[in-house]
C-alpha cells in the first residue's frame, strides 16, 4: 500500500540556518503529495503541496519538489526562524479515491535563537 | 471564517464510559475524517466519510464508531474506551478529490484510565 517515510529524530538548528528534511513515498500511479504543519498546541495545516511530478510547491519561504525518479518530496527552507519551530508531517494523497491521507512520522524541529 | 471545530478539546475519562467526540465543519465538504496521532507512529486514520449516510473504515477503525447523518458533522463514538485509546484526535475535511487540502480541527485530547 501507499506509505511515507521521513527521515528519523527532531531538528535543532540555530536561526537563519538552512533545513532539510527528508521525505520519500511508495505508491502505485501519481499521488498528490503534502506537507503540513502542527505548532504547538494546535490541528495541522497546509503548509505546501504538488500535485504531478516536477511541481514545486512553496509557501512561507518552504519548497518542496515533486521528484517521480527518487520518489521524493523534500522539504527545504533556505533561512529558518524561531517562529518555524513546530512539527512537519509529509503525507501523500490516496489514489483509491478515498481521500485517505497516508503521513509519515512527522519531524519535530526546534529552532534556536 | 472557515474552520473545523471539535469538542471537547481535552477529556479524562474511565474504561467502558461510553463517550462521543464531535466534530463539525463550515465548507459545505463533502469529505470528513478522523484521524489519531500517537507518539512514533504519525497520524493514522480511524474512519472517513465520502458524503452523508456514506462512511467507510480507515487503517485503525477498532473499538470506533461514527455517523455521518448532516453533511456538516462528523461525531466519533467511543462505546466501551479502553486506556489503549487514549490519543489525540483530529476531525478533518475536504472537497473530494486526492489533491485537495484537508482542513483540520484543533484536536480532542482523550485520556482513558
Amino acid at each position: 500500500g501507499n506509505s511515507v517515510t521521513q527521515m528519523e529524530g527532531p531538528v535543532t538548528l540555530s536561526e537563519e540556518a538552512f533545513l532539510t528534511i527528508n521525505c520519500t513515498y511508495t505508491a502505485t500511479g501519481y499521488p498528490s503529495l503534502f506537507w503540513y504543519v502542527q505548532y504547538p498546541g494546535e490541528g495541522l495545516q497546509l503548509l505546501l503541496k504538488a500535485t504531478k511530478a516536477d511541481d514545486k510547491g512553496s509557501n512561507k519561504g518552504f519548497e518542496a519538489t515533486y521528484r517521480k525518479e527518487t520518489t521524493s518530496f523534500h522539504l527545504e527552507k533556505g533561512s529558518v526562524q524561531v517562529s518555524d519551530s513546530a512539527v512537519y508531517f509529509c503525507a501523500l494523497s490516496d489514489l483509491r479515491g478515498n481521500n485517505r491521507l497516508a503521513f509519515g512520522k512527522g519531524n519535530q524541529v526546534v529552532v534556536i535563537p | 471564517e472557515a474552520q473545523v471545530t471539535q469538542n471537547p478539546r481535552y477529556l479524562i475519562t474511565v474504561t467502558g464510559k461510553k463517550l462521543t467526540v464531535t466534530c463539525s465543519q463550515n465548507m459545505n465538504h463533502e469529505y470528513m475524517s478522523w484521524y489519531r496521532q500517537d507518539p512514533g507512529l504519525g497520524l493514522r486514520q480511524i474512519y472517513y466519510s465520502m458524503n452523508v449516510e456514506v462512511t467507510d473504515k480507515g487503517d485503525v477503525p477498532e473499538g470506533y464508531k461514527v455517523s455521518r447523518k448532516e453533511k456538516r458533522n462528523f461525531p466519533l463514538i467511543l462505546e466501551s474506551p479502553s486506556p489503549n485509546q487514549t490519543s489525540l484526535y483530529f476531525c478533518a475535511s475536504s472537497l473530494k478529490g486526492a489533491s485537495y487540502e484537508q482542513y483540520f480541527g484543533p484536536g480532542t485530547r482523550l485520556t482513558v484510565t
